[in-house]
């Protein structure tokens, strides 16, 4: 079946403007997570989503950055006032919530945001 | 607080040698532990994962990893590497909440090059 996409592949915009980056997470996945990964680094947590509601926002790093799920299913991660320290590749991640297994969290390509 | 540790930034080995790439990871009880690799421009895709049982687990590709208590460890291994393993290699962590998790804690990666 289809994987996790992410909309934009690419995004480049200027400082201080506004972005909005798309997650289509697997069919049926429950829960969907927003990573960030800089140059040179690993995947560092923003956001997780169980259903509709943020279970855990302890990953983003300030009040620019907020992240939406309102029908289960698409999420879109907003970032106002853009900062060149923006810039990285933004990683979606979805499962299906197994407890009791443990879960495994399944990757979309990523959106590299590059803020000018 | 939790960290994953890969020392190794870079590695190269000659096409056909074995390979070991090392994990330690910091956490006050066993985690759910994760080998993902990522070639350039892809997403994440998973290696292998441990859970629970077995601390040899065997993953995709031929690779395998040894879940080490004592050490807190959790190192990846393959006997033949072949070019095509060329990518950068990502130790998780999941926080074990008695059977659900949370978000990945990723290492900084290790860069794998191979030499024909």
């Amino acid at each position: 079946g289809a994987g996790v996409s992410q909309t934009p592949s690419n995004k480049v915009t200027e400082k201080g403007k506004y972005v909005e980056l798309r997650c289509d997470p697997i069919s049926g996945h429950t829960a969907l997570y927003w990573y960030r990964q800089s140059l040179g680094q690993g995947p560092e947590f923003l956001i997780y989503f169980q259903g509709t509601g943020a279970a855990d926002d302890s990953g983003l790093p300030n009040d620019r950055f907020f992240a939406v799920r309102p029908e289960g299913s698409v999420s879109t991660l907003k970032i106002q006032r853009t900062e060149r320290g923006d810039s990285a590749v933004y990683l979606c991640a979805s499962s299906p919530l197994q407890a009791g297994e443990g879960d495994t969290q399944y990757f979309g390509p990523g959106t590299r945001l590059t803020v000018l | 607080a939790q960290s994953v540790t890969q020392p190794d930034i870079h590695i190269t080995v000659s096409e056909g040698a074995s390979l070991e790439l090392r994990c330690n990871y910091s956490y006050g009880a066993t985690p759910y532990l994760f080998w993902y690799v990522q070639s350039p421009g892809q997403g994440l895709q998973l290696l292998l994962k441990y859970f629970s049982g077995d601390t040899l687990v065997q993953g995709i590709k031929g690779f395998e990893a040894e879940f080490k208590r004592s050490q807190s460890s959790f190192n990846l291994r393959k006997p033949s590497v072949h070019w095509s393993d060329a990518a950068e290699y990502f130790c998780a962590v999941a926080l074990n909440y008695g059977g659900s998790q949370g978000n990945l804690i990723f290492g900084k990666g290790t860069k794998l090059s191979v030499k024909p």
